[in-house]
């Protein structure tokens, strides 16, 4: 049964907004939720990380509501150099980590 | 800032070879990973380590080793290379739950 659920991809463009929301309905209670970003040829790069509430960072903000069965990553103002794979991961501390399918993000000009 | 740094980017090996991929991590983390990454199949991990020594199985374990003899290095091991592992290799360390990963070893096997 896979943790996590993402959507497969979406699009936006230049200067908007991107909110990707990741479904984790069996999140134990310690577990973490960390997003990573990933650039073709290159090794995934954590973005942000939360336990519930929201985490603002330079990049990124992250959205946990109370039950913690979802999270949204939030991305700010994109940009061409924003397209990536993002994944969505949730782990307790010291375990192995699990990658699902992640979600592409295409930023158009 | 932390570095994982992967012996090769490059690597292009026989049927049959034994092939060593080495990982080296310089903020003294006591957990290593190693994925593979296909199109498609996203990240899978292939073997991990707690700590010198140790080494647990990933989900695809089959055909590869692995060797933790000091905290900062992760040997991957193919004991004899097949054209199926052909793939891209990311090492990861970790710190608490936040992992590092080098650039990545594209390992073609012909």
């Amino acid at each position: 049964l896979a943790k996590t659920t993402q959507p497969i991809s979406m699009d936006s463009y230049e200067g908007q907004e991107v909110n990707i929301t990741c479904s984790h309905n069996n999140i134990a209670t310690n577990d973490y939720i960390t997003w990573y970003q990933q650039f073709p040829s290159q090794g995934p790069r954590f973005i942000i990380q939360g336990y519930k509430t929201k985490v603002t960072n330079e990049v990124a903000s992250l959205f946990i509501p109370a039950d913690r069965k979802s999270s949204t990553l939030s991305l700010p103002r994109v940009s061409l150099s924003d397209t990536a794979v993002y994944y969505c991961l949730v782990e307790a501390a010291g375990n192995k980590l699990t990658f699902g399918g992640g979600t592409r993000v295409l930023v158009k000009p | 800032d932390v570095k994982v740094t992967q012996s090769s980017r490059y690597l292009v090996k026989r049927t049959g070879e034994k092939v060593f991929l080495e990982c080296v991590q310089d903020m003294d983390h006591e957990n290593m990973f190693w994925y593979r990454q296909d199109p498609g199949l996203g990240l899978r991990l292939i073997y991990f380590s707690y700590d010198v020594k140790m080494k647990e199985k990933g989900d695809i374990p089959e055909g590869y080793s692995v060797s933790r003899e000091k905290k900062e290095r992760f040997s991957l091991i193919l004991e004899s290379a097949s054209t199926n592992q052909t793939s891209m290799y990311l090492c990861a360390s970790f710190r608490v739950t936040e992992a590092f990963f080098g650039q990545g070893t594209r390992l073609t096997v012909v």
